[in-house]
């Protein structure tokens, strides 16, 4: 099936660790995203990538690290640096900037 | 400042009742706007997409309005079931050459029996 899969559906971390969240999809889709969602607010882009080997920062990069180094995977690491990690997580892809997004199921992340 | 605002925050309706969702955005040059169901714990999936054109545009039970002119959009929801417990996320993008989509906090519906 054609689709955008994240990986885990649910992490934990301890506190001082980095941790990668995995984001792949068989879409051919050129552009993908990363968000962060927290109770009570909406979508906030975190990093998005527009052709392989190149990405830019969202709204809010600090503390979040990605590579595209191919065309299916986007791969968001979460360093020690976030200070408030704890939340869900959703990738998403279009085929271009300003078409519709497909997202993935989520990763919630919580930091224990 | 674009923002996007949504209205009410939740909304608790009966099976088989019809309710209406609210969005509006202060988000110019205004290029499109979309409606998301999020189910908890998933992703969002798009149900309509608006453009500056187009007044109402219907998906099955779901059927989005939009009036450009005052910057507001609704979705009815119409003989809701009870799968339709979920959130409702309004997003609308800009002109800009960058990538600048705004999202909604979403109203949150839940259908009783």
């Amino acid at each position: 099936d054609g689709g955008i899969t994240q990986s885990p559906k649910y992490l934990f971390r301890k506190e001082g660790q980095n941790v990668t969240l995995s984001c792949e999809q068989n879409l051919n889709h050129d552009a993908m995203y990363w968000y962060r969602q927290d109770p009570g607010q909406g979508l906030r882009l975190i990093y998005y990538s527009q052709i392989v080997n190149d990405f830019q920062k969202g709204d809010i990069a600090e503390g979040y690290s990605v590579s595209r180094e191919k065309k299916e995977s986007f791969p968001l690491t979460v360093t020690s640096a976030q200070k408030n990690p704890t939340a869900f997580y959703l990738c998403a892809s279009s085929i271009g900037l300003n078409t519709e997004a497909f997202f993935g199921q989520g990763t919630r992340l919580t930091v224990v | 400042k674009n923002q996007v605002e949504q209205s009410p925050q939740s909304l608790i309706i009966l099976e088989g009742k019809n309710c209406t969702l609210q969005c509006n955005y202060t988000v110019s040059p205004f290029s499109n706007l979309r409606w998301y169901k999020q189910d908890t714990g998933r992703g969002p999936v798009s149900l309509t997409i608006m453009t500056f054109s187009e007044n109402t545009k219907s998906n099955g039970r779901y059927t989005a309005t939009l009036d450009a002119d005052t910057k507001q959009s609704s979705l009815h929801i119409t003989a809701s079931q009870l799968s339709d417990s979920a959130s409702y996320i309004c997003v609308v993008r800009d002109q800009t050459g960058a990538n600048n989509l705004f999202f909604g906090t979403g109203t949150r519906l839940t259908v009783i029996p």
